[in-house]
């Protein structure tokens, strides 16, 4: 009964660095996305995958890439970490690409704690 | 600029007494909807609200979506230290309802002491 699988959970990264956070869910899910959550703001849509094979930018996209590997996983990639992007970041998925359908449920990961010195 | 505001920030009661959670914005929104999120861990969906005036209830947790689909309001009843958690609303303009580009606010801590 996984769900959604973000790895890693936690990590630390020299600024410059570069580093993948991995996703996978194991619900058939169509759409997957990645959000940021930060102190007093909420959760941020960095980027989002309607299907397998398309991705789209949301509110927050500088400084990240993304890749729908396949239905199942949704990579983040940082190429060269800044520590405002210092965060806890979350992957979730969906059956539908609209949020707003009644009964269209998001599910998201655990988070992964990324720091950036 | 949130364009969902969350009040209050931070609310702290004992065990047994009510609350309530506001959700408000200057926007029309086509659905909302209300999670939950407990320390370590990803938020959890507890409701979706479609209709304007709609009132849903979850055992102790009653929503209700404002006439106008500009705002939310989440009240719980004789809360348990169970009900602790971030409580975030979320929900994408009226104009653009099947958006993926859901805006969440910033979120409600609530603290439920024994």
């Amino acid at each position: 009964n996984a769900g959604v699988t973000q790895t890693p959970k936690f990590q630390v990264l020299k600024t410059g660095q570069s580093m993948t956070l991995q996703c996978a869910q194991d619900m058939n899910h169509n759409s997957m996305y990645w959000y940021r959550q930060d102190p007093g703001m909420g959760l941020r849509l960095i980027y989002y995958s309607a299907s397998e094979g398309t991705t789209d930018k949301g509110e927050v996209p500088n400084g990240y890439n993304v890749s729908r590997l396949n239905k199942r996983e949704f990579s983040l990639r940082l190429e060269s970490a800044a520590p405002s992007q210092t965060s806890v970041y979350f992957c979730a998925s969906s059956v539908l690409r609209g949020h707003t359908s009644s009964g269209n449920t998001i599910y998201f990961g655990e988070g992964s704690w990324l720091t950036v010195v | 600029t949130q364009l969902l505001e969350q009040s209050p920030q931070f609310l702290s009661i004992q065990e047994g007494e009510n609350l309530t959670v506001y959700c408000n914005s200057s926007s029309v929104f086509s659905s909302l909807q209300w999670y939950r999120q407990e320390p370590g861990e990803g938020p959890v969906l507890l409701v979706t609200v479609v209709t304007g005036g709609e009132v849903k209830k979850l055992k102790r947790l009653t929503f209700q979506f404002g006439d106008a689909r500009k705002d939310s309001s989440l009240h719980i009843t004789a809360a348990q230290p169970g009900d602790t958690g971030l409580y975030l609303c979320a929900g994408a303009p009226a104009r653009r309802p099947n958006d993926y580009k859901l805006s969440f606010g910033a979120g409600t801590t609530v603290t439920v002491r024994a």
